[in-house]
């Protein structure tokens, strides 16, 4: 069962362009619905989580935006830099673990 | 404050043999979570412990078991390896498991199956 359907899988913006993905989710009992980023030969790394009470969290040029009814949450990068470039992961969570998507590459070109 | 470590962090073993893979949590943390990552399969779940308890297994065969120390170190066991055993292993540690709090993940363990 994929309880979690992230898109795209890859995208391409501009620097100082913005970049959305986003995050499907099947599963009602997820409580919290966090995005991690990966650059390659490291391992995940936390970028910026929403609970489920909340409709939409930002954290400087990052911002995730939150739709309970419609089971989705995206991720948007404003101003997106060179050094964003990674793959970013929504992650959404219940009994102790994370349930990741497959993933989307974000290339930001100079 | 020193972050997760895994060790080793690279590993290429044969067809049928047995392979343990050690995580450090960050101090203080005391629960540890395992995952696999595959091109393929993408990351997924493996098991949660949490003073030295199983609180959590993913959908993964037998052949995968995980053990925590008193300390909160981890260790993860597979035996009779098998070619799609293949993948990077990555150890996460957090304050209690609960969603909520941070999962802080290491650099991983790059197992070969040849």
């Amino acid at each position: 069962q994929q309880q979690v359907k992230q898109s795209p899988q890859s995208l391409i913006v501009q620097k100082g362009g913005i970049s959305i993905i986003n995050c499907a989710y099947e599963n009602t009992a997820f409580d919290y619905f966090p995005w991690y980023q990966q650059f390659p030969g490291k391992g995940p790394a936390l970028l910026i989580a929403i609970r489920p009470d909340v409709s939409e969290k930002k954290e400087g040029r990052f911002t995730i935006s939150f739709n309970k009814s419609a089971k989705q949450f995206s991720l948007h990068i404003m101003d997106s830099q060179p050094g964003d470039s990674a793959t970013y992961f929504c992650a959404p969570s219940n009994d102790y673990k994370l349930s990741f998507g497959a993933g989307t590459t974000v290339t930001v070109r100079a | 404050k020193a972050g997760v470590t895994q060790t080793p962090r690279y590993l290429i073993k044969t067809r049928g043999q047995q392979v343990t893979l050690s995580c450090s949590p960050i101090s203080g943390h005391r629960s540890v979570s395992w995952y696999q990552q595959t091109p393929g399969q993408g990351l997924q779940f493996l098991f949660e412990y949490f003073s030295e308890t199983q609180r959590n297994k993913g959908n993964f065969p037998g052949r995968f078991s995980g053990r925590q120390f008193s300390n909160s170190r981890s260790e993860m066991n597979v035996s009779t390896l098998e070619l799609g055993d293949s993948a990077l292993y990555l150890c996460a540690s957090s304050l209690n498991g609960w969603g909520d709090t941070e999962a802080f993940f290491g650099q991983g363990t790059r197992l070969t199956v040849v």
